[in-house]
């Protein structure tokens, strides 16, 4: 149990399919995250929220939108991806949010939901 | 541009001492170092942090030199569970902000 718990755990979809990854924290951390992690490529932050508000675009595309509702509950939407969109797709949360870098808060991870695109 | 250095691989047996080093020449002053672990199909896990000198908790030490540009990962009498990616995360120096730079990690493979 790590605390961050993703769902699902596996999708596959078509390129003109929409749909939603979901993550969920039971730390009480005030600050979210997703990653992707490609084959044989290091982890890419996408999005950062902090308090429920986005304060990071790591230059993603608009086909991925990012969706907080609470500080607990943070959604990725999905459509009209490209097969190279088909990757490990990781959430975290930290307890307060990250400064500069990695700071001194460590991140906790869910174990990702793993998407492929046909 | 990567703010991290690590060695790509690297092999070790049951029982043995390992130690992995990470370059990060650009640390910025208040930046702290953090080691994460990652085994397949999972996210990554903190396995330790570190501001300078030593620090040591249950599974790892982690060693930093004053400067602080470079920092070492111990792990004692490792098994074949240790068997993973291991990734050093400092902040980005340059432009601080919420960056968070994963680098490619050391892929560690622990033999019988």
């Amino acid at each position: 149990e790590t605390g961050v718990t993703q769902t699902p755990r596996h999708l596959v979809m078509g390129m003109t399919n929409k749909k939603s990854l979901k993550c969920e924290q039971h730390l009480g951390h005030n600050a979210m995250y997703w990653y992707k992690q490609s084959a044989k490529k290091p982890l890419e932050l996408m999005f950062v929220y902090n308090f429920k508000e986005q304060t990071e675009n790591n230059s993603v595309p608009s086909r991925f939108s990012p969706e907080c509702p609470n500080s607990s509950h943070l959604f990725l939407h999905l459509h009209t991806l490209q097969p190279e969109d088909s990757a490990l797709y990781l959430c975290a949360s930290s307890q307060e949010p990250l400064v500069t870098g990695a700071g001194n808060q460590p991140q906790h991870f869910g174990d990702g939901t793993r998407l492929s695109i046909l | 541009l990567a703010k991290t250095t690590q060695p790509i691989s690297m092999d070790s047996y049951e029982g043995q001492e390992v130690n992995i080093t990470c370059s990060h020449n650009n640390i910025a002053t208040n930046d702290y170092i953090t080691w994460y672990q990652q085994f397949p199909s999972q996210g990554p896990r903190f396995i330790i942090q570190g501001y300078k000198t030593k620090v040591t908790n249950e599974v790892a030490s982690l060693f930093i030199p004053a400067d602080r540009k470079s920092s070492t990962l111990s792990l004692p009498r490792v098994s074949l569970s240790d068997t993973a990616v291991y990734y050093c995360l400092v902040g980005d120096g340059n432009t601080g902000g919420f960056k968070t730079i994963f680098g490619a990690g050391t892929r560690l493979f622990v033999k019988a």
